[in-house]
């Protein structure tokens, strides 16, 4: 079974700070894994895709980077919007997420 | 526009089976594959498996194998995901989701919560 890790499991930062986020496969999973958002009381939304393709409306703050087992989120510069939890999820094998990483306000 | 709409929130006792439902509009129903996923109360994300709305072909996650079962009705665009012997380990909120043409998730439903409580 192919298992994501994120971590940290919270980050606390403030407006304005640079957020850099780690998804981390047991095994590779090519540059097959996505990052959504989701805030308290939605459904997550897709941000970044195939590791670092930005989906449709998404600010270019959002970046992705990676490739085989080590995957990084960077929030380039927080804004109040963004504080949120985010997951990771491959599509190398039948899907799997990460168990998030919450963005608190510091 | 796209949009899925879920079944609305259940009670269910434990031992009971659930059926939820998503209909599909907005987009050619049999275009995309559709995902079920589900939240246990602040917890993560979990994948329970997909149906082919083209083929009704369907496949679950191995911890599910022996109690889900995904259906779709292509005359009015909506899937199902019926989940059998509910324990109270099931209570969460259950997303129908598409599976978009970067065959990652762009569309979610509203979401369904099943409490399962004696």
């Amino acid at each position: 079974e192919l298992v994501l890790t994120q971590s940290p499991a919270t980050l606390s930062l403030s407006p304005g700070e640079r957020a850099t986020l780690s998804c981390r496969a047991s095994q590779s999973v090519s540059r097959y894994l996505a990052w959504y958002q989701q805030k308290p009381g939605q459904a997550p939304r897709l941000l970044i895709y195939d590791a670092s393709s930005r989906a449709t409306g998404i600010p270019d703050r959002f970046s992705g980077s990676g490739s085989g087992t080590d995957f990084t989120l960077t929030i380039s510069s927080l804004e109040p919007e963004d504080f949120a939890v985010y997951y990771c999820q491959q599509r190398s094998d039948w899907p799997s997420f990460g168990g998030g990483t919450k963005v608190e306000i510091k | 526009q796209v949009q899925l709409v879920q079944s609305g929130a259940e009670v269910k006792k434990p031992g009971a089976s659930v059926k939820v439902s998503c209909k599909a509009s907005g987009y050619t129903f049999s275009d995309y594959y559709i995902y079920w996923v589900r939240q246990a109360p602040g917890q993560g994300l979990e994948w329970m498996g997909l149906i082919s709305p083209r083929g009704g072909i369907s496949t679950s996650a191995q911890k599910f194998l022996d109690r889900v079962t995904m259906t779709r009705d292509t005359s009015t665009s909506t899937v199902f995901m019926e989940l059998n012997s509910l324990r109270s380990e099931d209570t969460a909120v259950y997303y129908c989701a598409r599976r978009g043409p970067s065959e990652y998730i762009d569309y979610w439903g509203q979401g369904s919560l099943v409490t399962v409580s004696s």
